[in-house]
């Protein structure tokens, strides 16, 4: 069975630290999809990243960037120079590829960025 | 362009009734996908709709039933209402449900329908 594990439930950082969002997954499929949302107080859930299991390049998209390892079955978040504005819930998932879109989401960790 | 549009956003009802939530997807999306969120939790699948027809399905009861229309718009139907089915009701669309690897598609989510069952 898949599944999607979020150890830190919550953080709290100042303003311009840079922050570490831990994702671990399991899953018996060799292809797989992960993803990274973040939940505002707003409720809708918004698309920040996805890698397939066959990428398994950092990726960095302006304060943000992601590390996944397949060795350790991690795929990790960090937040350079955090903002307020970045305070939500960040959500991990994890997608079985074939016919379906069946999300298994972690259970979040909520970051609050302190000014 | 509007996104995926969810309502009621807010609701409350009392254990044994049932209720009705709606979703209209993103524009150029044909697949609907409904979430369960309850507080402090992940979101959890509960179906996926295509075609009119219910693709997949998560572990919910059948108390949990849905619909999609031909303009690809979808409902979500709980009947007898349990305390535990109070959360926020998350609706998704993508593209392509039943393609090969449409498991990759990105998923675009509403803001969701908060119900309270008292």
């Amino acid at each position: 069975a898949q599944k999607v594990t979020q150890a830190q439930t919550e953080i709290s950082v100042v303003e311009k630290e840079d922050v570490t969002l831990d994702c671990v997954y399991e899953t018996r499929d060799t292809t797989y999809y992960l993803f990274w949302y973040k939940q505002p107080p707003s409720g809708e859930l918004v698309f920040l990243i996805r890698r397939n299991s066959f990428d398994e390049q950092n990726e960095i998209s302006g304060r943000y960037s992601w590390n996944f390892q397949k060795s350790t079955s991690s795929f990790n978040f960090t937040i350079t120079a955090s903002q307020v504005v970045d305070s939500a819930v960040y959500f991990c998932a994890l997608s079985e590829p074939y016919y379906g879109q069946n999300f298994v989401f972690g259970p979040g960790t909520r970051l609050s960025v302190l000014p | 362009d509007a996104g995926v549009t969810q309502s009621p956003t807010h609701l409350i009802k009392t254990r044994g009734q049932q209720v009705t939530l709606r979703c209209s997807p993103k524009s150029g999306h044909d697949t609907v996908s409904w979430y369960q969120q309850a507080l402090g939790q992940g979101p959890q699948f509960i179906f996926q709709y295509y075609e009119e027809e219910e693709r997949q399905r998560g572990n919910f009861p059948d108390r949990f039933s849905g619909h999609q229309f031909p303009n690809y718009s979808s409902e979500l139907n709980v009947n007898a209402l349990l305390l535990g089915d109070s959360a926020l009701y998350l609706c998704a669309s993508s593209l392509g449900g039943d393609r090969p690897l449409s498991g990759a598609n990105v998923l675009t989510f509403g803001a969701g329908s908060r119900l309270t069952v008292l």
